[in-house]
């Protein structure tokens, strides 16, 4: 039973589509995050969400739009695709208020944009 | 600019020996440190964390060491296995701000 599950695995696609990426979690944790690893495998924070609400954006373009419908469910829906948009993104949650826990990831979505 | 550093790329390690990783950081105000692991095409999993307020922390092979003076920390695996042939990711955060920031990552090769 997968803790935090994010479809799809993989997405191809072409410059100037638009594109989402479904992350849940079955953790009942409060806080959900979108992390993008770039080519040089660094893992990059994106957003964090908190009890649906944004905490965290980092410096991310426009055309990156996070959707929390419930606490469950973090969407990360991509605009206009550019080649530098390709990456691995990894969703992830934790509890952070009362008993906090460590992030959970799930296994990454791989982006190419050709 | 990098607040977390993880400057060995690789490792290579004989099976049954120690693996040692570093890190180093920048940030003073981090005061919680994690190791994550991650085999490919799956996501980083949480391996063994570390307060500020310790200096060592032990969970069966792995031992985490903290300097908080050389802002440096290490993971030390003994013995070795197969197994542990991974990436490993050094993370930080500060006051548990909800913001986890990560290293580049080590690739560690266990040798038979």
């Amino acid at each position: 039973d997968t803790a935090v599950s994010q479809t799809p695995k993989y997405l191809v696609t072409q410059m100037g589509n638009d594109k989402s990426i479904k992350c849940e979690q079955n953790l009942g944790h409060d806080t959900m995050y979108w992390y993008k690893q770039d080519s040089k495998k660094f893992l990059k924070i994106m957003f964090s969400y908190n009890n649906k609400e944004l905490i965290i954006n980092e410096t991310v373009p426009n055309r990156f739009s996070p959707k929390s419908p419930d606490k469950a469910h973090l969407n990360l829906h991509i605009n206009s695709l550019e080649l530098g948009d390709s990456a691995v993104y990894f969703c992830a949650s934790r509890m952070v208020g009362g008993v906090e826990t460590e992030a959970f990831f799930g296994q990454g979505t791989r982006l190419t944009v050709v | 600019d990098q607040q977390v550093k993880q400057n060995s790329p690789s490792l290579s390690v004989q099976e049954g020996r120690i693996s040692i990783l570093n890190c180093d950081y920048t940030n003073s105000m981090f005061d919680y440190f994690l190791w994550y692991k991650k085999y490919p095409a799956e996501g980083p999993t949480f391996l063994i964390s570390i307060s500020s307020i310790k200096d060592k922390n032990e969970d069966g092979r792995f031992t985490v060491f903290l300097n908080k003076s050389a802002k440096h920390l290490s993971l030390h695996i003994v013995p070795s296995q197969p197994g542990d042939s991974a990436v490993y990711f050094c993370a930080a955060e500060g006051n548990r701000d909800d913001k986890i920031i990560f290293g580049k990552g080590t690739r560690l090769h266990i040798l038979p």
